[in-house]
């Protein structure tokens, strides 16, 4: 059964303090990987794809990173601007739709 | 701002009512969803259109009944809905099916 994971669910952090927020995943054939940023009454955000293991995406404090059984967005000097709840996403049925993790809430404090 | 426009932000029906929910998007995508997403929940998956043509259904309740009029528009029609139908429904689209979806900010649906 396709699945996906994420971990921890919920990460409190100062600003400025780095971390890294994980995605496994158990999906036959990855079609990419997509990772969202969604914001308390927003729709999610689309962020980043990642299609193979070892490539990498940036942007701004953000990269995505991604390994045959899980991904990884680091966070790097955190403000609290980024204080979101954090998605990852993989394709399933032949790609025709996404199933989602529960998501990490990601909090920054000044 | 989202690409993908959803209308209204905001509706409140009771049990017996019938309403529409809206789509647009002008990115020329060619696949477009309804998701579900209740509070502290990820999106869940209702339909899947592709070139205007229901693809997925994910044995959603009939009261729910979607439409995809042409390639910029997509409908979700509500009748008799119960008060467990309460959320967050929000509308994506993609290039093509497969590819990353963007998503509208969502109808904040209550039944009373």
């Amino acid at each position: 059964e396709d699945q996906v994971t994420q971990s921890p669910e919920a990460l409190r952090l100062q600003e400025g303090e780095s971390s890294s927020l994980n995605c496994s995943y158990t999906v036959s054939g990855l079609r990419g990987l997509f990772w969202y940023r969604q914001d308390p009454g927003k729709g999610p955000e689309f962020l980043f794809t990642l299609y193979s293991a070892g490539e990498e995406k940036e942007k701004e404090r953000l990269k995505a990173t991604l390994t045959k059984k899980e991904s990884f967005l680091h966070i790097t000097a955190p403000k609290p601007e980024d204080s979101a709840t954090y998605l990852c996403a993989v394709p399933y049925q032949a790609g025709t739709a996404l199933i989602f993790g529960k998501g990490t809430t990601l909090s920054v404090s000044s | 701002d989202t690409e993908v426009t959803q209308t209204p932000k905001h509706l409140v029906m009771g049990m017996t009512n019938k309403k529409s929910l809206k789509c647009e998007q002008h990115m020329g995508h060619r696949a477009m969803y309804w998701y579900k997403q209740k509070a502290k929940k990820p999106p869940e998956l209702m339909f899947v259109y592709s070139y205007e043509k229901l693809s997925i259904n994910e044995s959603v309740p009939s009261r729910f009944s979607p439409e995809c009029p042409n390639s910029s528009l997509l409908n979700l029609h509500l009748h008799a809905l119960q008060p467990e139908d309460s959320a967050l429904y929000l509308c994506a689209s993609s290039q093509d099916l497969g590819q990353p979806q963007h998503f509208g900010d969502g109808t904040r649906l209550s039944i009373l």
